[in-house]
């Protein structure tokens, strides 16, 4: 098992370009979550997915979207990159949306917009 | 403030030593993670905590819940065990809300 898988790992943007961030996770799991990681602080939640055919916003939402594709697949849009969305986003996993659940993350897309 | 604190944020330690990572947070939680990020970015859960103490090889997390305070403890501590340590909450009330403290930052030196 591959565990979660996250493609593109670095990517450079120019302002205002679009991209999508893909995961794919093989452990049959319920609930997916987008995070994003800045030095200096925390991982923070930008959407989640409890189920597949449910998406939900968390902590830092704005200048995204998300799809949950199938049971499998949770894709993160930026639909015009600005350079306060530089960061390491991390995609996770877990069995349901209890948070007692634990969650497996993605080794991480490491993003830059100049 | 930030509803989660960690302590300290760097932590250098010589191999064997026994290592403790402090996470204080000012909400009532229903449940707290610690997570281990290697460099290169991969994190791995450690623990779900709610209540009491957990143990895990080297590794032995407790908390408080009176005192809002979880510990995390690495006996006998190797370079292998360089990573950043993570502390996450649940707070309360209806939304999700997983609440990710910054991390310290732990060097074993040989």
């Amino acid at each position: 098992n591959a565990g979660v898988t996250q493609t593109p790992k670095f990517q450079v943007l120019k302002t205002g370009q679009s991209m999508t961030l893909q995961c794919a996770q093989d452990m049959n799991h319920n609930s997916m979550y987008w995070y994003r990681q800045d030095p200096g602080m925390g991982l923070r939640l930008i959407y989640y997915s409890a189920s597949e055919g449910t998406t939900d916003k968390g902590e830092v939402p704005n200048g995204y979207n998300v799809s949950r594709l199938n049971k499998r697949e949770f894709s993160l849009r930026l639909e015009s990159a600005a350079p306060s969305q530089t960061s390491v986003y991390f995609c996770a996993s877990s069995d349901y949306l209890r948070l007692t659940d634990t969650q497996y993350f993605g080794p991480g897309t490491r993003l830059t917009v100049l | 403030k930030n509803e989660v604190e960690q302590s300290p944020q760097n932590l250098t330690a010589q191999e064997g030593e026994f290592i403790t990572i402090n996470c204080s947070y000012s909400v009532g939680i229903s449940a707290l993670h610690w997570l281990q990020q290697h460099p290169g970015g991969g994190i791995v859960s450690l623990f779900m905590l709610s209540s009491g103490k957990k143990k895990h090889g080297r590794l032995i997390a407790t908390i408080n819940i009176q005192e809002k305070h979880s510990s995390l403890h690495i006996t006998a501590s190797h370079p292998r065990d360089s990573a950043v340590y993570i502390c996450a909450v649940l707070s309360g009330g209806s939304n999700y809300k997983l609440t990710f403290g910054k991390g310290t930052l732990l060097t074993v030196n040989p």
